[in-house]
């Protein structure tokens, strides 16, 4: 069965660096989504992105997020300068196309700024 | 602007019983779907069951069925038969098309099962 993937697992940085996450979403979807959840809160929606560009962004998504499909396989997010409060797990999903289908999420990458 | 509410941030429930998780939600859209998702300790985020608005018929999924309440904004699940490995958070999400297909979530509910 196809899944998203996501590298790495656990990324462990300090206050002020770059870090870049990685997703491979599943091969023929269109849509793509990056989502945080802080230890013991909800999920929050960061953005979507779609035919290479993002389609909506939260209020979460500053200056210091973005995102890029560098190929035809890998999504990622890079944070400029971390905070401490970024520190969180992120997930990626993606679906098949912009109706309202199952999102497959990725295993997450759980980013600890130190 | 959509809004997801749980109001049980714990439940428990003993093994073999049947446990209900509570959802509300808010919204002026009449076409969405809403979803419900598990997260395990390993933070996996697992789709159990789903909804589309228009379905009057309330979705099951073996031992997982909702009971959808469109007028009054619910959608609870009810866990029969519930498994020790049914203990995780569980997650009530929203999504439509005119959201882009985002999800909405809300705060999640703790499910622990007694044996």
């Amino acid at each position: 069965e196809p899944e998203v993937t996501q590298t790495p697992s656990h990324q462990v940085t300090q206050m002020g660096q770059e870090v870049i996450l990685r997703c491979v979403p599943i091969s023929n979807h269109l849509y793509f989504y990056w989502y945080r959840q802080i230890l013991g809160q909800k999920v929050e929606f960061l953005v979507s992105f779609y035919n290479n560009e993002i389609s909506e962004k939260s209020e979460i998504f500053d200056d210091q997020f973005s995102v890029e499909r560098p190929d035809g396989s890998n999504f990622t997010l890079k944070i400029r300068s971390t905070k401490l409060e970024d520190s969180a797990m992120y997930f990626c999903a993606s679906i098949l196309s912009g109706g309202i289908y199952e999102q497959y999420f990725g295993p997450g990458t759980r980013l600890t700024v130190t | 602007a959509q809004t997801v509410t749980q109001s049980q941030p714990e439940m428990s429930v003993q093994e073999a019983e049947t446990v209900t998780l509570s959802c509300t939600y808010d919204t002026s859209e009449s076409d969405y779907y809403l979803f419900w998702y598990k997260q395990p300790p390993s933070r996996q985020m697992i789709l159990v069951i789903r909804q589309e608005a228009y379905k009057q018929q309330n979705a099951t999924e073996n031992r997982f069925s909702v009971n959808f309440q469109k007028a009054a904004k619910s959608f609870s699940l009810k866990i029969s038969d519930s498994q020790l490995g049914d203990a995780a958070m569980y997650f009530c999400a929203y999504g439509s098309y005119n959201q882009g297909g985002k999800l909405i979530f809300g705060q999640g509910t703790e499910l622990s099962v007694k044996p």
